[in-house]
């Protein structure tokens, strides 16, 4: 069983839909990132949370440190949306620890 | 605009060759950089930590005298392939927290590595 699971594997949405991306981990860990991955492969980083939530524009990540659970949701989902969602957990408590775990991501299309 | 480059985009070379990968920060000094491998439709794993100035640190079962990094400067690593066959080609991807902001990951554009 992999330490980072997420679900679901694949997603296709029509645009304009609410959009939601689960993580669960199984490890204790000090951050939890999420990034997005389009075909070229380049990747970006969208958040890194410890608690709580963030939003950014469209996205907004939450985090559950308890229930070691994360999502990550799109509201009004547009095709340029359309990519790899990742994601990634640092383990261990010491900073400067950046060794990240990735979760198999998330193929998100958007069907205009 | 980028902050992390890498160099080449995608390279194809015969099976027996070695291949240099550079990895870049722009506009910030990197102490560390990550190294990764990513299969088709497969997560990203880590390969490897590079340390300026110091041995680079290998995760369990890569083979550190086949992916040589070298951590030369603090904006410079560079990963290389040596004598590199078919199963090695894959996206290989570099990665750089930004000093004192090391929750801020930079990742590079990215390598296609194409074996023939």
């Amino acid at each position: 069983k992999n330490e980072v699971e997420q679900s679901p594997q694949n997603l296709t949405a029509q645009e304009g839909e609410f959009i939601t991306i689960n993580c669960s981990y199984s490890v204790g860990i000090s951050a939890l990132h999420w990034l997005q991955q389009h075909p070229g492969g380049g990747i970006v980083s969208l958040f890194m949370l410890s608690s709580g939530k963030k939003k950014h524009g469209r996205l907004i990540a939450t985090i559950n440190i308890q229930e070691k659970h994360s999502s990550l949701h799109i509201t009004a989902s547009h095709p340029r949306d359309s990519a790899v969602y990742i994601c990634a957990v640092r383990r261990g408590s010491n900073f400067g620890n950046e060794k990240l775990t990735f979760g198999t991501g998330t193929r998100l299309t958007i069907i205009p | 605009g980028a902050v992390v480059s890498q160099h080449p985009s995608r390279v194809i070379c015969k099976s027996g060759t070695s291949v240099k990968i550079e990895c870049r920060s722009l506009d910030f000094q990197a102490t560390t950089m990550f190294w990764y491998r990513q299969f088709p439709k497969q997560s990203l794993m880590l390969m490897a930590t590079s340390n300026e100035g110091s041995k680079a640190t290998y995760e369990q079962g890569v083979e550190k005298d086949k992916f040589l990094i070298n951590h030369a400067s603090l904006t410079l690593s560079t990963l290389t392939v040596t004598s590199a066959h078919p199963e090695d080609s894959s996206f290989y991807i570099c990665s750089a927290p930004r000093p004192l902001a090391t929750d801020t990951q930079y990742f590079g554009p990215g390598t296609r590595l194409t074996v023939l």
